[in-house]
C-alpha cells in the first residue's frame, strides 16, 4: 500500500517554543493531506486540510495562527505548533488520500508531542 | 447525536470466535466507509473500505454496509490474539473529499 512518513516520531519541547512536524508521501503525490490529533483514550479528530499551493482549511475550533500548515510540494506538508503549551501535548497524525483508491486514506506513523 | 457512533466496548472474544463490530452514522450523504485498526501507540491501519450496500470480504474480515439503516459493521472470523486492538469506524462525505469523521473506537481483546 501507499506509504506516508512523519518526522519526528516523538518530540519533547519546553512551553512557549515551536515545533515543526513533517509529513511526506513517499511513493505517490498528494495534493491534499490531512492533519489529525489524538488525545489519550480518544479517537482521532481532524484538525485541518492541507492543500498544495494554497491555504490550509481548518476545522472549527482549531486556531490557525497556532497550528501553521504549509504544503509546499506534492509530497510534503508541515505542521508547526507555535508557542506550544502542555495542553498541546498529543499524538499528531497526518494522512493522505491514495489516488488509486476512492477516498482511501493512508496514515503516517504519527508524532508524539510532549510539552513540558 | 454523534456523527459516527460505534458499539460500546470493550469487546472480549475467545480465540477462534467471530468478533462483531458495529457503527452507525448520522449523515445520509456519507459515501465512503472505512474500518481502521489501531494498536496502542500506533497510527491507524486501513483494514477495509466499503462504498456500496452489501457485504465485502477480505480474508478473515467482512464489512457490511446498509445505507438505508445508516449502518456499517465489521466481522472478524477466526479471531486471533493479534487482532486485539482498537477498531475505528470512519466515514467520508461525498461533499468533503477525503475528510474522515471517526467513531470513538471499540477496544477488542481476543483471549487465548
Amino acid at each position: 500500500g501507499a506509504v506516508v512518513s512523519q518526522h519526528p516520531s516523538w518530540v519533547i519541547c519546553k512551553s512557549g517554543t515551536s515545533v515543526k512536524i513533517e509529513c511526506r508521501s513517499l511513493d505517490f503525490q498528494a495534493t491534499t493531506m490531512f492533519w489529525y490529533r489524538q488525545f489519550p483514550k480518544q479517537s482521532l479528530m481532524l484538525m485541518a486540510t492541507s492543500n498544495e499551493g494554497s491555504k490550509a482549511t481548518y476545522e472549527q475550533g482549531v486556531e490557525k495562527d497556532k497550528f501553521l500548515i504549509n504544503h509546499a510540494s506534492l509530497t510534503l506538508s508541515t505542521l508547526t505548533v507555535t508557542s506550544a503549551h502542555p495542553e498541546d501535548s498529543s499524538f499528531y497524525i497526518c494522512s493522505a488520500p491514495f489516488s488509486g483508491g476512492l477516498y482511501e486514506q493512508y496514515f503516517g506513523p504519527g508524532t508524539r508531542l510532549t510539552v513540558t | 447525536q454523534k456523527e459516527v457512533e460505534q458499539n460500546s466496548g470493550p469487546l472480549s472474544v475467545p480465540e477462534g470466535a467471530i468478533a462483531s463490530l458495529n457503527c452507525t452514522y448520522s449523515d445520509r450523504v456519507s459515501q465512503s466507509f472505512f474500518w481502521y485498526r489501531q494498536y496502542s501507540g500506533k497510527s491507524p491501519e486501513l483494514i477495509m473500505s466499503i462504498y456500496s450496500n452489501g457485504d465485502k470480504e477480505d480474508g478473515r474480515f467482512t464489512a457490511q454496509l446498509n445505507k438505508a439503516s445508516q449502518y456499517v459493521s465489521l466481522l472478524i472470523r477466526d479471531s486471533q490474539p493479534s487482532d486485539s486492538a482498537t477498531y475505528l469506524c470512519a466515514v467520508s462525505l461525498s461533499t468533503s473529499y477525503g475528510k474522515l469523521t471517526f467513531g470513538q473506537g471499540t477496544i477488542l481483546t481476543v483471549h487465548p
